[in-house]
């Protein structure tokens, strides 16, 4: 069975600019999450969807958007490109019921400059 | 104060050494928990989940929870180089969502 599925792997982006990440869960799994890693620290979260509707959002500014279409993929957008924004962008995938085990990506890499 | 603590590291040791990770936690809502390793460049990978105090063993990786504590460990039996990575720890208040340390970096040299 394949595992969770991102792209691309890596990406070069321009200051004000616009990127599309995305993302398939494991199959069966309904809900994706996405994170953020900056280099020497642990994932930050950024978004939970589950069926289809946003479940959770962390700390980050309305230039992260995010969705989930009916096969249980996901995109995440970011808007405004900063300097800033260069991590590694995970995707996670889970059944979304409570206390099960969560599977990462193998993430993309976005660097901004 | 962070949620979750993690020493960064690195934790340099022998082969066939036995690692002891730690992470403490701030937040007694904190559920479910659980250790990836992330090797250079690449995504984590689920070692371990534990969701109640006590230990959970799966071949030379023990996971160790202390709830009273909000401090949880992951020992490695006779480590190898192929061990040498970064271990997180992610904790789940229960929503599939997680929560995690900085990572600690692990060298094990030959």
């Amino acid at each position: 069975d394949a595992g969770v599925t991102q792209s691309p792997t890596h990406l070069i982006k321009t200051r004000g600019q616009h990127v599309t990440l995305r993302c398939s869960p494991i199959s069966g799994h309904k809900s994706v999450s996405w994170y953020q890693q900056v280099l020497g620290q642990g994932p930050q979260f950024i978004f939970q969807y589950y069926e289809k509707e946003e479940r959770g959002r962390g700390n980050f500014p309305d230039r992260f958007s995010a969705r989930q279409f009916p096969n249980y993929s996901s995109e995440l957008n970011v808007n405004a490109l900063l300097l800033g924004d260069s991590a590694l962008y995970l995707c996670a995938s889970s059944s979304g019921s409570s206390g099960n085990t969560i599977y990462f990506g193998e993430g993309s890499w976005l660097t901004v400059v | 104060q962070k949620e979750v603590e993690q020493d960064p590291g690195p934790l340099s040791v022998p082969e066939g050494a036995i690692v002891s990770l730690n992470c403490t936690y701030s937040n007694s809502a904190f559920q479910y928990f659980m250790w990836y390793r992330q090797y250079s460049r690449k995504g984590p990978e689920l070692l371990m989940y534990t969701y109640s105090s006590g230990n959970k063993e799966d071949g030379r990786f023990t996971a160790q929870v202390d709830k009273s504590s909000k401090y949880i460990s992951l020992f490695i039996r006779d480590s190898q180089p192929s061990d040498s990575a970064t271990y997180l720890c992610g904790i789940d208040s229960g929503y599939s969502t997680l929560t995690f340390g900085k990572g600690t970096m692990l060298l094990v040299s030959p």
